[in-house]
């Protein structure tokens, strides 16, 4: 299993542009999380999904989408982009909820310049 | 609201000592606590989870305990390496807080040769 993959490892934006994080996992679970971590700071939720087609916004969630189409997909969209998403995202994954461990994938470095 | 603080922020250690990290929490009603292993430019590891019914979790040289009366728990590292040299999260589910992981802001170890 490759476990949680994530898609780019590094991207630099402009001021308005947008883009979407690709993140994988390959392990049939059905909770699925998106955390970003400003530099000296612990992760912050944005968006939890529950299952396919489930999602719901987590602490830090203006300026991003999300969708979960399937249960191995839950990619992350930036619409105009601005400098404060400058982070590292990391996409995590777990098979159910509270009380599971969650799996994280190796992150994105998003530069928004 | 749950916050979750890490004490210290940073440690510098020789090799073969054993060493305590520390985790402290506001909030006392928990469903688990989470502790991660964080290697730079790296996704999380979890290294440990422990159930609020439990008061601690094993795991080689490692072990964490959990206290949530006092609103603590710490890690231990016995026979510390350089191999350890990483930054440790402390994270916690809070009842009633969804799937929401609550994570500290870290602290980093380095383990000297």
């Amino acid at each position: 299993n490759a476990g949680v993959t994530q898609t780019p490892k590094f991207r630099i934006l402009k001021i308005g542009q947008s883009m979407t994080l690709q993140c994988t996992q390959d392990m049939n679970h059905n909770y699925m999380y998106w955390y970003r971590q400003d530099p000296g700071m612990g992760l912050k939720l944005i968006y939890y999904s529950v299952g396919a087609g489930i999602t719901d916004k987590g602490e830090v969630p203006n300026g991003y989408n999300v969708s979960r189409s399937t249960t191995e997909d839950f990619p992350l969209r930036l619409e105009l982009a601005a400098p404060s998403q400058t982070s590292v995202y990391f996409c995590a994954s777990s098979e159910s909820g509270s009380g599971e461990t969650q799996y994280f994938g190796p992150g994105t470095r998003l530069l928004v310049l | 609201k749950q916050e979750v603080t890490q004490i210290p922020a940073a440690l510098s250690v020789p090799e073969g000592e054993n060493l305590v990290l520390n985790c402290s929490f506001t909030d006392s009603a928990i469903y688990n606590l989470q502790w991660f292993r964080q290697d730079p430019g790296k996704g999380l590891t979890s290294l440990l989870l422990i159930q609020s019914s439990q008061r601690e979790q094993t795991s080689g040289r490692l072990n964490a305990s959990l206290d949530k009366s006092s609103g603590r728990s710490t890690l231990y590292i016995a026979a510390s390496q350089p191999g350890d040299s990483a930054t440790y999260l402390c994270a916690l589910v809070t009842q009633g807080g969804s799937e929401k992981l609550v994570f500290g802001k870290g602290t980093k170890l380095t383990v000297n040769p």
